[in-house]
């Protein structure tokens, strides 16, 4: 297994269409999250999945954004009616749940520009 | 809510001396710390990290430090390489709770 991995690398759309991304997390994880990252910050935490369940939501996570994971392996991340402050990289994340030392590893993100 | 701080957006130290690089936190009940490398145009790469009941932790070229009464922590990189330019992200996080990261601190290393 080569790590987390994201398609696609690079998307540009236009304000109000939606787009999809998907990330496929590390084998073994059962723990796949997403952040989003803009330009001079960290990455911000969305969401996350322990398994198939989706266990937390940040409010930065509004209701034009969905996210899944349908069998407890892969996952997308929507945005529908997208706005061009939804532009930055949004990154993906798996671990191995297992109490204190859960280390998350990345995925080389997505970004997005919404025109 | 800034729980994890970055005070220094920048650092540049010569190839061979130490790099410090330094983090702050408000949050008490956060019990493991880590630190991550970034590339551009990459996700972030796990570099060390550190659960609470320590305070040194060492790999290799890479020391993190915890001082719990300041809520401060440090990566010390001995000696610094040009390999090593990249921004540095610190975060911490709670067990089954979500991990929080500072803003990042871009290191340059001058050969």
């Amino acid at each position: 297994d080569t790590g987390v991995s994201q398609d696609p690398r690079h998307k540009i759309t236009k304000r109000g269409q939606n787009v999809t991304f998907r990330c496929d997390p590390i084998s073994e994880h059962n723990r796949l999250y997403w952040y989003r990252q803009t330009l001079g910050q960290g990455p911000e935490f969305l969401t996350y999945f322990q398994n198939e369940a989706q266990l937390e939501k940040s409010r930065l996570l509004s209701d034009r954004f969905s996210a899944e994971r349908p069998k407890g392996s892969f996952s997308t991340l929507e945005i529908q009616r997208t706005e061009q402050g939804d532009s930055a990289m949004y990154l993906c994340a798996s671990s191995l749940s297992g109490g204190l030392k859960e280390t998350q590893y990345f995925g080389p993100g997505t970004r997005l520009l919404v025109l | 809510d800034q729980q994890v701080k970055q005070n220094s957006p920048s650092l540049s130290v010569q190839e061979g001396r130490i790099s410090i690089l330094n983090c702050d936190y408000t949050n008490s009940m956060f019990d493991y710390f880590l630190w991550y490398k970034k590339y551009p145009a990459e996700g972030p790469t796990f570099l060390i990290s550190i659960s609470s009941i320590k305070d040194k932790n060492e790999d290799g070229r890479f020391t993190v430090f915890l001082n719990k009464s300041a809520k401060h922590l440090s990566l010390h990189i001995v000696p610094s390489q040009p390999g090593d330019s990249a921004v540095y992200f610190c975060a911490a996080s709670r067990v089954n709770n979500d991990m929080r990261f500072g803003a990042g601190t871009r290191l340059t290393v001058k050969p």
